[in-house]
């Protein structure tokens, strides 16, 4: 049971390059976060999922786009990055109770 | 709107030391209040949660509706507990799919 992962675990890009991250969770549960952490400014959700096929937009969701095709996975996807987006990424789970959120390990990203 | 402010960005105590880290928060409707810890190179991982009223590794946190605060307490701190704790709020009904609103965080160093 290796509850919440994510790939990358780093990962450095160039202006105006895209990438993808993924993160897997292996609870069974509906709903789904990724954030963002910035020094100074906590954790900010950038978009979350409440079931398979369904996203919305978080608190700063600009520059991102994100996908639920399986109930498993959560994709996080950068079009066009920029250097405002280098920060620590961290993906969350949860089920439809509520409650508890589990975080997977961070993808740390460097946009020059 | 919803907001979780942690007026202390860093915060340092000497072990055997009480330790408060501050929590305020600003919620119209009924909230839920987390603590969530992040020790060096590991993952976020909730601390504790109001409603559960327990202690967790030494650490108690009392919700005072009347102050919006959910400060966190520790009689006597530990070297171990040096980490990043970050205060969360939730909406506890209505439709929030479990979102949580994070303050901007605490490092708190526990000198030998």
């Amino acid at each position: 049971n290796a509850g919440v992962t994510q790939t990358p675990k780093f990962r450095v890009l160039k202006t105006g390059q895209s990438m993808t991250l993924l993160c897997a969770q292996d609870m069974n549960h509906e709903y789904m976060y990724w954030y963002r952490q910035d020094p100074g400014m906590g954790l900010r959700l950038i978009h979350y999922s409440v079931g398979e096929g369904t996203t919305a937009k978080g608190e700063v969701p600009d520059g991102y786009n994100v996908s639920r095709l399986k109930k498993q996975n959560f994709l996080l996807g950068l079009e066009s990055a920029a250097p405002s987006q280098t920060s620590v990424y961290f993906c969350a789970s949860s089920s439809r109770t509520g409650g508890t959120q589990y975080f997977g390990p961070g993808t740390r990203l460097l946009v020059l | 709107a919803q907001r979780v402010t942690q007026p202390e960005k860093l915060l340092s105590v000497f072990k055997g030391a009480p330790v408060e880290l501050k929590c305020n928060y600003s919620y119209s409707g009924s909230p839920e209040l987390f603590w969530y810890v992040q020790y060096s190179r590991q993952r976020l991982q909730l601390l504790l949660r109001h409603i559960s009223r327990e202690s967790i590794k030494g650490f108690t946190a009392d919700l005072n509706k009347g102050e919006t605060s959910f400060h966190l307490k520790k009689p006597f701190a530990q070297e171990e507990d040096s980490a990043m704790y970050y205060c969360a709020l939730a909406n506890a009904g209505g439709t929030s799919y479990g979102k949580l609103t994070f303050g901007q965080g605490t490092i708190l160093t526990v000198h030998p």
